[in-house]
């Protein structure tokens, strides 16, 4: 069974400092890897989607990686500013129970302090 | 473009109640699914479908029922909410096929508390 881990917990880092958001999965064999932010009482936002044959994806200040055969991917996040301060989930689109299916990491709650 | 709409945003229920949680989307996407939220434990399957007519279980089926009877609606129905029911519901749809670009899109979620 998939199952996806997203380190640290939770994460606090002063303005204008680079930080990196680290998931990781058990099961190699996924199809994607997706990266979403969710405010507090909102719902998720696609930041990045990487498919299994790409290694990284950008989006202005995001730089996500993947590196699927030790089942790893990180978020980068430049030049952080607080409104980056969120809730960032990972998940992996994967083959399972006879379906597709996305697995979720818990999130790595990103704190940036003015 | 509207994406993915969930209908009611907030709603309280007493045990034994039961209602729909609404989910449409105007992207022609073939997969819905349904997922709760909770506190320590992230986002669970409860439901998904792989198209009109075709439904599934996910990880947390029970006490939830649902159908697709059209490629835009997706309604996840509590039978008889108990507290455990408690949570945050969201919606996602996506393209099915894996050699396509299957980025799922997700609604702003539904807010239940069951007292």
């Amino acid at each position: 069974k998939q199952e996806v881990t997203q380190i640290p917990a939770a994460l606090s880092v002063p303005e204008g400092e680079n930080l990196v958001l680290n998931c990781s999965f058990t099961d190699s064999a996924i199809y994607n890897l997706q990266w979403f932010r969710q405010d507090p009482g909102k719902g998720l936002t696609s930041l990045l989607l990487i498919q299994s044959s790409q290694r990284e994806q950008t989006s202005g200040r995001l730089n996500a990686s993947l590196d699927k055969s030790s089942g790893r991917s990180t978020l980068y996040i430049a030049a952080s500013q607080p409104g980056d301060s969120a809730t960032y989930l990972c998940a992996v689109r994967t083959f399972q129970g006879g379906s597709e299916k996305l697995v979720f990491g818990k999130g790595t709650k990103l704190t940036v302090n003015p | 473009n509207a994406g993915v709409t969930q209908t009611p945003k907030f709603q309280v229920l007493k045990t034994g109640q039961s209602m729909t949680l609404q989910c449409a989307q105007d992207m022609n996407h073939e997969y819905m699914s349904w997922y709760r939220q909770d506190p320590g434990m992230g986002l669970r399957l409860i439901h998904y479908s792989v198209g009109a007519g075709i439904t599934d279980q996910g990880e947390v089926p029970n006490g939830y029922n649902v159908s697709r009877s059209t490629t835009e609606d997706f309604p996840l129905r509590l039978l008889s909410a108990a507290p455990s029911q408690t949570s945050v519901y969201f919606c996602a749809s996506s393209l099915t096929p894996r050699w396509v670009r299957t980025e799922a899109f997700f609604g702003q979620g539904t807010r239940l508390t069951v007292v």
